[in-house]
């Protein structure tokens, strides 16, 4: 069964703390890996996808990298506007056509 | 440049009322889907539909009913609200499932008492 996993479940840290989120798979054929970010009360906004492995892309303070099996958003000196739930997503093909969302990070940044 | 739109935002039923989440886009998109989320579980597919006229189910479809008569539009039905369906629910749409990102809509926060 096509799966995704996130890691940590939550993380705190201070403002200008970098880190790194993951994002681990196995999905069939993977098609894409998708990230996400969601704030409170809203829906999941599309920020990243990467399709092949050693792809990197880049947007203000994040960046995500792909491996064979995993997948990174690297966080360099984050602001608290950063704060939000981080989710990955890949496309299955096992059954229905679907995403499959890992369970995502929930990012605090700390003034 | 509105792309993915949800009515209503928030709603409270009582057991056994039934209703319609109206999800709507702009962007001709072929592909649409709902999505439930709860805590601990995730995001999970309800039904999809790669194009008007076609609807299939996902992982967790009792209860729910779609139908798909126009690109933009991706109604879904609510037949015996229960309290197991409190939930937050998604609309989505994508050129191309599986190959694009899917856009989501601001979501509706239903309460089954």
């Amino acid at each position: 069964e096509d799966q995704v996993t996130q890691s940590p479940e939550a993380l705190r840290l201070q403002e200008g703390e970098s880190s790194s989120l993951n994002c681990s798979y196995t999905v069939s054929g993977l098609r894409g890996l998708f990230w996400y970010r969601q704030d409170p009360g809203k829906g999941p906004e599309f920020l990243f996808t990467l399709y092949s492995a050693g792809e990197e892309k880049e947007k203000e303070r994040l960046k995500a990298t792909l491996t064979k099996k995993e997948s990174f958003l690297h966080i360099t000196a984050p602001k608290p506007e950063d704060s939000a739930t981080y989710l990955c997503a890949a496309p299955s093909f096992q059954g229905a056509q679907k995403l499959v969302f890992g369970q995502g990070t929930r990012l605090t940044i700390n003034p | 440049n509105a792309g993915v739109t949800q009515t209503p935002k928030f709603q409270v039923l009582k057991t056994g009322q039934s209703m319609t989440l109206q999800c709507a886009q702009d962007m001709n998109h072929e592909y649409m889907s709902w999505y439930r989320q709860d805590p601990g579980m995730g995001l999970r597919l309800i039904h999809y539909s790669v194009g008007a006229g076609i609807t299939d189910q996902g992982e967790v479809p009792n209860g729910y009913n779609v139908s798909r008569s126009t690109t933009e539009d991706f109604p879904l039905r609510l037949l015996s609200a229960a309290p197991s369906q409190t939930s937050v629910y998604f609309c989505a749409s994508s050129s191309y499932q599986g190959y694009t990102e899917a856009f989501f809509g601001q979501g509706t926060r239903l309460t089954v008492v």
